[in-house]
């Protein structure tokens, strides 16, 4: 099956900085990629979408100034967690859809993001 | 897409066929049964999918009722490994483009 890689699988920050994470489709290419954050004993949140070459679509309530999408090309996608605070301390789990085929979505391993 | 209805959690006994239920009374006639599953600490992961017809694979089995306002996914033998929370998701197929929408799910913890 279709492989989506994160990088990294884990970081601590201090607050204030920022953390970039990785989203990487290993042997196929994605038109689309999902960002989602995940606290703990609850259920995946969708924070937003990005389509290649285009600006991102955040859902309702993500401060996408904040939570920074670039999509640059059809194998990667990165989240910027900029000027991180202990309340942005979460799972973050990208997903990517496949140009060809029918389209199905896979899920990366997810990012455990802490912040001190 | 529709609503799903799931119950919180489940046990199951080693060995034993898991059947994790699912309503989802509100299903238009376009919309596909999806099932993932999560690992503690891990991305989901698909197990199956299916529109109106019973579907199985080398994961699962499900079973989808005449009416399709529910659906049930079976696990023949559960094992340790299956240990995890089973999202049961309907949504309009694969090039709806759209991302999926995950409820609570159901625990399910399979016990020696």
């Amino acid at each position: 099956g279709a492989v989506v890689s994160q990088h990294p699988s884990w970081v601590i920050c201090k607050s204030g900085t920022s953390v970039k994470i990785e989203c990487r489709s290993l042997d196929f290419q994605a038109t689309t990629m999902f960002w989602y954050r995940q606290f703990p004993k609850q259920s995946l949140m969708l924070m937003a979408t990005s389509n290649e070459g285009s600006k991102a679509t955040y859902e309702q309530g993500v401060e996408k100034d904040k939570f920074l999408i670039n999509h640059a090309s059809l194998t990667l996608s990165t989240l910027t967690v900029t000027s991180a605070h202990p309340e942005d301390s979460s799972f973050y789990i990208c997903s990517a859809r496949a140009r060809t085929g029918v389209g199905e979505q896979f899920f990366g391993p997810g990012t455990r993001l802490t912040v001190l | 897409d529709a609503k799903t209805t799931q119950p919180t959690s489940m046990d199951c006994a080693e060995g034993r066929a898991a059947n994790l239920p699912c309503n989802h009374s509100t299903i238009s006639g376009n919309e596909y049964v999806y099932w993932y599953r999560q690992i503690h600490s891990q991305g989901p992961q698909y197990i199956i999918h299916g529109l109106k017809n019973n579907e199985t694979n080398e994961m699962a089995s499900l079973i989808i009722t005449e009416d399709r306002k529910s659906s049930t996914l079976i696990l023949p033998h559960a094992t340790l490994r299956d240990t995890a929370v089973y999202y049961c998701i309907v949504r309009v197929g694969h090039n709806a483009g759209n991302m999926l929408t995950f409820g609570g799910g159901t625990r399910l913890m399979v016990k020696p």
